[in-house]
């Protein structure tokens, strides 16, 4: 199983429509979660941070569910510039010291 | 200012050459990181470095050898290359090796290997 799982996509969505990722992770002691978003040839970017209690940005929205291993991210009124792949992130412990792990991302494109 | 600076951005070479990439941080952080983005858009981690010392190898081959100076810079040196090498790798730093720290990375250096 691999550390960190998505579903790479692509999702293909109207402008204007909500979209949901979701992403397992399998360490069970990982402390910390993200979401980056990658563009076509450019490198990783924070989106967010995602918190126990769930937060918000805006538009997006990430939770997580420790007891079930997984963390989400919910895009509302998608925008042509949405589109992008987001990389779900998360920090797991490794022989003393911690490790970003990333997951092969899921690709969104949003159609006008 | 760039946070995070590699050079070179593309790297075309023949297989069995050396070439070394570069890495500088102005932002401060005790660690940097080396991870290769492979064809298939594969994120993974090689190295990762706290304060010049080496705390991460991912069972990366020996040919590739990170070295870190001072704590804002890491190179990757490259030895014998091969086509396999071929993807763009990616340096990044963060604040230190607490969990929550955000990752930053720089833009990315494309090798082709030929």
């Amino acid at each position: 199983r691999k550390e960190v799982e998505q579903d790479p996509g692509p999702f293909n969505v109207p402008e204007g429509a909500t979209v949901a990722f979701n992403c397992t992770y399998s360490n069970s002691a990982s402390q910390s979660f993200f979401w980056y978003r990658q563009d076509c040839r450019k490198e990783p970017k924070l989106l967010m941070s995602v918190y126990s209690s769930g937060n918000e940005d805006g538009r997006f929205t990430a939770q997580l569910n420790r007891a079930s291993q997984y963390i989400s991210l919910l895009i509302r009124d998608s925008k042509l510039s949405d589109s992008a792949t987001y990389l779900c992130v998360v920090n797991s412990p490794t022989s003393g010291t911690y490790k970003y792990i990333f997951g092969t991302g899921t690709r969104l494109k949003v159609l006008a | 200012d760039t946070a995070v600076s590699q050079t070179p951005k593309y790297l075309v070479t023949q297989m069995g050459n050396d070439k070394s990439i570069k890495c500088e941080q102005n932002l401060g952080h005790d660690t940097m990181y080396w991870y290769k983005q492979d064809s298939k858009k594969f994120l993974k981690i090689m190295f990762s470095y706290n304060n010049k010392e080496l705390i991460i190898n991912e069972t990366v081959p020996n040919r590739f050898s990170p070295k870190s100076p001072d704590k804002a810079h890491l190179n990757l040196h490259i030895n014998s290359l091969e086509l396999g090498d071929s993807a763009v790798y990616f340096c990044a730093s963060s604040p230190g090796l607490l969990s929550g720290n955000t990752i930053y990375f720089g833009e990315g250096s494309w090798l082709t290997v030929v």
